[in-house]
């Protein structure tokens, strides 16, 4: 069964420190994404992966860093936490087609991080 | 500027009746649209998918339209259950590969009551 996992669940940090969240896909799809999600927007893009050792950047990366280290795991790195990157964050992989085909865009159930 | 409208924001029915969540874009092009439902807290789960000019899919009691020309979707679910509470969002492709860009609504929170 395709799937996303993400960790952790929750994180809760202080102004100036540093998190990594953690994201593992098991679909064998090289397109792997970092989104955030605030009330009253839509998902915005922050970096995606098209493999391992490839980065692009989204559109709002200011702040955030990302590595793909293998095929499943891709990470985002807050290297100087502000509450202002307080948000949901999802995970997404994709087989390449961008979602156009059914069954082939998949989300993980996203890290809530609060930034104090 | 927003590019995905969703409405209504949000939306009180009561069980068993049915409901329509409507989506407007301006993206282009617009190669593929898809409708999640993202239960609170959690991840966004694909109901369906509409790639070609007036698509019609249906998965149960969600169905959806596409009408390219006017840039406007549908989604109808029919006689709701209480696990129909969720927020539906809709997503406009703007290209069928990894390439392109998904373009996000900010989603209709449904609320359904017994």
């Amino acid at each position: 069964e395709a799937a996303v996992t993400q960790s952790p669940r929750n994180k809760v940090t202080v102004t100036g420190g540093n998190v990594t969240l953690s994201c593992r896909q098991t679909n064998s799809h090289n397109y792997m994404y970092w989104y955030r999600q605030d009330t009253g927007h839509g998902l915005r893009l922050i970096h995606y992966s098209y493999g391992a050792g490839n980065l692009q950047i989204g559109d709002v990366p200011d702040g955030y860093k990302a590595t793909r280290t293998t095929q499943e795991d891709f990470f985002l790195l807050l290297e100087l936490a502000s509450p202002s990157q307080t948000s949901l964050y999802f995970c997404a992989s994709s087989d390449g087609t961008g979602g156009a085909s059914a069954e082939t865009l998949y989300f993980g159930s996203g890290t809530r991080l609060t930034v104090l | 500027k927003t590019q995905v409208e969703q409405s209504p924001q949000s939306l009180v029915v009561r069980q068993g009746e049915n409901c329509v969540l409507q989506c407007n874009y301006s993206v282009t092009p617009d190669n593929h649209l898809r409708w999640f439902k993202q239960d609170t807290g959690k991840g966004l789960v694909s109901l369906t998918v509409l790639v070609h000019e007036n698509d019609k899919t249906s998965n149960g009691r969600y169905s959806a339209t596409l009408d390219k020309d006017a840039k406007h979707s549908t989604l109808h679910i029919t006689a709701t259950l209480l696990d129909d509470t969720a927020t539906y969002i809709c997503v406009v492709g703007d290209r069928g590969s990894a390439l392109g860009r998904l373009h996000f609504g900010a989603g209709t929170q449904l609320i359904v009551i017994p």
